[in-house]
């Protein structure tokens, strides 16, 4: 939608299963995001990648693995997952600034149902 | 962390009417920002205002931001039933972080 993909687009998985959620932007962003939206809560930020490094996680627990190969590629690798996992979860890029937010493009999401 | 508040949660309201809504935050900023999202999709950036900043425009779209109550509001002029849609502030923290509220649930009813 905005030069954000995300691939799958929806996933079911098993609490034994490992899968991966991927992450393209193709806007030259140096900064990417990893998001979790679950139903009547606000929008949880999971991680941050500046220039391919990790700058912030969000006392995410383990079952959540990030990856960021690129400036242009994340990856949330899933193993292990509990029901309550269950969520959209969008991953977002932008301009990497010292101090302050700017603008973030989301991708369209990946709807993950945890069984 | 602190978190925008939408109000209301919820708005119904007739096409080409205004849809105004407002965004509380606790702590100072640097910046806050306006992003729809359609349901179940990715979120779209509508506007950024900066502190310094009191009024912004952009086509229909009008955003005050007053740090002084700590508020802000976004106002959709002549709305649309393609402005049907869940609206979110995002404050940002520093450090790139963004701390969205909840949302408000705009229905235009034609």
């Amino acid at each position: 939608e905005t030069g954000v993909t995300q691939t799958p687009r929806h996933l079911v998985m098993g609490m034994t299963n490992k899968k991966s959620l991927k992450c393209e932007q193709h806007l030259g962003h140096n900064a990417m995001y990893w998001y979790k939206q679950s139903a009547k809560k606000p929008l949880e930020l999971m991680f941050v990648y500046n220039f391919k490094e990790q700058t912030e996680n969000n006392s995410v627990p383990s079952r959540f693995s990030p990856e960021c190969p690129n400036s242009s590629h994340l990856f949330l690798h899933l193993h292990t997952l509990q029901p309550e996992d269950s969520a959209l979860y969008l991953c977002a890029s932008s301009q990497a600034v010292v101090a302050g937010a700017e603008t973030q493009y989301f991708g369209p999401g990946t709807r993950l149902l945890v069984l | 962390s602190q978190q925008g508040e939408e109000d209301p949660q919820a708005l119904s309201i007739q096409e080409g009417e205004n849809a105004t809504m407002n965004c509380s935050y606790k702590t100072s900023i640097n910046n806050l920002q306006w992003y729809r999202q359609n349901s179940g999709r990715g979120l779209v950036h509508l506007i950024l205002i900066r502190s310094n900043e009191r009024e912004k425009h952009s086509g229909r779209l009008r955003v005050t931001l007053d740090t002084s109550k700590k508020s802000s509001s976004l106002l959709i002029t002549a709305s649309r039933a393609a402005d049907t849609a869940s609206y979110f502030c995002a404050t940002d923290q520093g450090a790139q972080k963004l701390v969205f509220g909840q949302g408000t649930r705009l229905t235009i009813n034609p």
